[in-house]
């Protein structure tokens, strides 16, 4: 069974420019988490699709950050404009189901912004 | 709203040894699971092993295990036989099922380092 996939592994940017992530999760799971990751934290919840829509994105920036899932499969994650605090690591996560907390993760991409 | 605390930024034993870390929890949610996970160079976080709330019994993965503490609200890993693989930051997290969001609220991480 093929993993999460997210691209690009590394993106460098300068303030104020854009950025897209892209994530593909394993095949038939229905939720999809965007995790915004701080180096020296834990990851931080800043976004949740179930199918196309979203469950949850009290925690996402929205004057800057955007994420669509569309036809509940991929799901791009963009920063427009970006900013130094941006600089972390994004994780995307997906889950066949909401009853036991299991998330399959991909090997997120690390984002910094000069 | 859940928390999860872990008080040791950074561990470090010899091969083969025994270690344990620690995480503390606070969460309303009266089902719930704990995990702690596993995050290498790579970034790759990877599921170390799983507790339900509900379940008395200690989980064991083969050299990982946890006490599981309900009342005190601890979820410690014991990792035996260290080895040099084992290096990695390691993430102690909660999952509440009481409905809307349900993503997993994390700890700040050990840093855990198995010297040769």
């Amino acid at each position: 069974e093929a993993g999460v996939a997210q691209s690009p592994r590394y993106k460098i940017i300068e303030k104020r420019q854009s950025v897209a992530f892209w994530c593909n999760p394993i095949s038939g799971h229905a939720t999809l988490y965007w995790y915004q990751q701080i180096l020296g934290q834990g990851p931080k919840l800043l976004i949740q699709f179930q199918n196309n829509g979203v469950v949850d994105d009290s925690q996402l920036p929205k004057d800057r950050f955007s994420a669509e899932r569309l036809k509940g499969v991929d799901s791009t994650l963009k920063i427009q404009p970006a900013k130094l605090e941006d600089s972390a690591v994004y994780l995307c996560a997906s889950s066949p189901r909401r009853r036991d907390g299991e998330q399959f993760f991909g090997p997120g991409t690390r984002l910094t912004v000069l | 709203a859940q928390t999860v605390t872990q008080s040791q930024p950074e561990m470090s034993v010899q091969e083969a040894e025994t270690v344990t870390l620690s995480c503390t929890y606070d969460t309303s949610e009266n089902n719930y699971y704990l995990f702690w996970y596993k995050q290498p160079p790579s970034r790759q976080m990877i599921l170390v092993i799983r507790q339900e709330a509900y379940k008395q019994q200690n989980a064991t993965e083969n050299r990982f295990s946890v006490n599981f503490q309900k009342a005190a609200k601890s979820f410690s890993l014991k990792i035996s036989d260290s080895q040099l693989g084992d290096t990695a930051m390691y993430f102690c997290a909660s999952w509440g099922s009481g409905g809307g969001a349900d993503g997993l609220t994390f700890g700040k991480g050990t840093h855990l380092i198995i010297q040769p």
